[in-house]
Parts: C-alpha cells; structure tokens; sequence
C-alpha cells in the first residue's frame, strides 16, 4: 500500500523568509502524481502544487515550487518570500493516474511570525 | 463556475444517534469521493463514485455508513449509529473523468465538521 509521511508536524518561518516542508512517499508504481494541498481554518483544501512522476523538472507555482526526489521518495515544499496568508495546515499527497483518491500525509501545522 | 457544496457545515450529536451529510459536486464532474479527516490527520478515502456506481468503498465501516448518489450527481452520507471516535470532518471532493495516464484535479468541499458526545 501507498503511504505518504510528514515528519514535521509544525514549522515556523519569519514573514518574508523562506520555509522548506518535508514528504516522503513509498510506493512500488512508476506512474504517479505527488501534490501539496493547503488547508487554512476554513478547512477548504486548496490545490499548491502538482508534480508528474514521470517529469524530472522540477514544478513551481510563484513563491511555491518542490524538490522532487524520485529515486529517495522525497518530496518537499519550499515557499519563498513567506506571506501571513501562508499560515495553515499543508497536505503533502500521492495518487496514480485516472481516477484514483489520493493518499494523504498527517500534515504540517505552518506559522507565519510577522 | 461554483464549487463543491456541502450541508451542513457543523453537527453535534448524541453517541448512538444518526446523521446524514449532503454534497452536490462541480456540474460534469462524473468522480465524487467522501474522505474522513480525524483531528490531527490527513484525510483518509470512504467511498468514490463514478456517476452513480461505487468504484471503491473498502474503507467505508459498512455496519454504520452508508451512502448514495443518485442519478450520479448529489451524494449522500450517513452514519448510524454514530460512535465517539465518528468526531471529524468529513471531505467532498469531486473531479472529471480521467482515462489513461491523464490526471485531473480534485475540488474540495468545505467539510462538514461532526461532534459525537
């Protein structure tokens, strides 16, 4: 079975500055999807960042982008420029292709410090 | 184009008592999920629909849930008889039919958060 760990369970970062968030995966497939979800207090799970197995470059969505291990199943966030609007709970969180739910990891409890 | 509804937003009730939530996906959207997210934890997968067929419900705790979605547009969920540890929010999500390799994003729900006394 496919499991998705976030050992992190909490982090801070100043405004402004620069935070990297921890995942690893295990999984046997070869065709995957990995994404970050964020869900601030309203619990609205909001779409970060996707990235395909199969693409070796690395996603980035403005302040948001990942590093992208394959062969060490690490998969992490780096958020630049830290807003206090960054301030929630980040999902790290795997599925194959079609129409598979996603594995979800336990989270990572993020504090913005003005 | 609107979202993922969910009713109601919050519930608390009575161990032993039921409950039913209801979900009305993003129009088209032919995959609908329910996931269970316990306070401190990632969601985790009920049961998936595609259009009115259940596709996966080997989580589902079939002695006390049950769901449904007819006509293979709203759905429903419910719980009888709640337990203590049935306390959590409960995820709607719904995408577009994906075939092959092609992945298609997954639209939340606000949740409905469940307290069981």
């Amino acid at each position: 079975a496919q499991t998705v760990t976030q050992s992190q369970p909490e982090m801070s970062v100043q405004e402004a500055e620069t935070v990297t968030l921890s995942c690893t995966y295990d999984t046997s497939e070869s065709d995957y999807y990995l994404f970050w979800y964020k869900q601030p207090p309203s619990r609205q799970m909001i779409l970060v960042i996707r990235q395909e197995a199969y693409k070796q470059q690395n996603a980035t969505e403005n302040r948001f982008s990942v590093n992208f291990q394959k062969a060490a199943k690490s998969f992490s966030l780096k958020i630049s420029d830290s807003q206090l609007g960054d301030a929630a709970m980040y999902f790290c969180a795997y599925r194959t292709s079609g129409n598979t739910p996603l594995v979800f990891g336990k989270g990572t409890r993020l504090s913005v410090i003005a | 184009e609107a979202g993922v509804a969910q009713s109601p937003r919050y519930k608390i009730i009575e161990k032993r008592q039921s409950v039913a939530f209801w979900c009305n996906p993003i129009s088209g959207h032919a995959t609908l999920y329910w996931y269970q997210q316990i306070l401190g934890q990632g969601p985790k997968l009920l049961i998936q629909f595609q259009n009115n067929g259940v596709v996966d419900d080997s989580q589902l705790p079939k002695d006390r849930f049950s769901a449904e979605r007819l006509k293979g547009v709203d759905s429903t969920l419910k719980i009888q008889p709640a337990k203590l540890e049935d306390s959590a929010v409960y995820l709607c999500a719904s995408s577009n039919l994906a075939s092959g390799r092609l992945v298609n994003e997954q639209f939340f729900g606000p949740g409905t958060r469940l307290t069981v006394l």
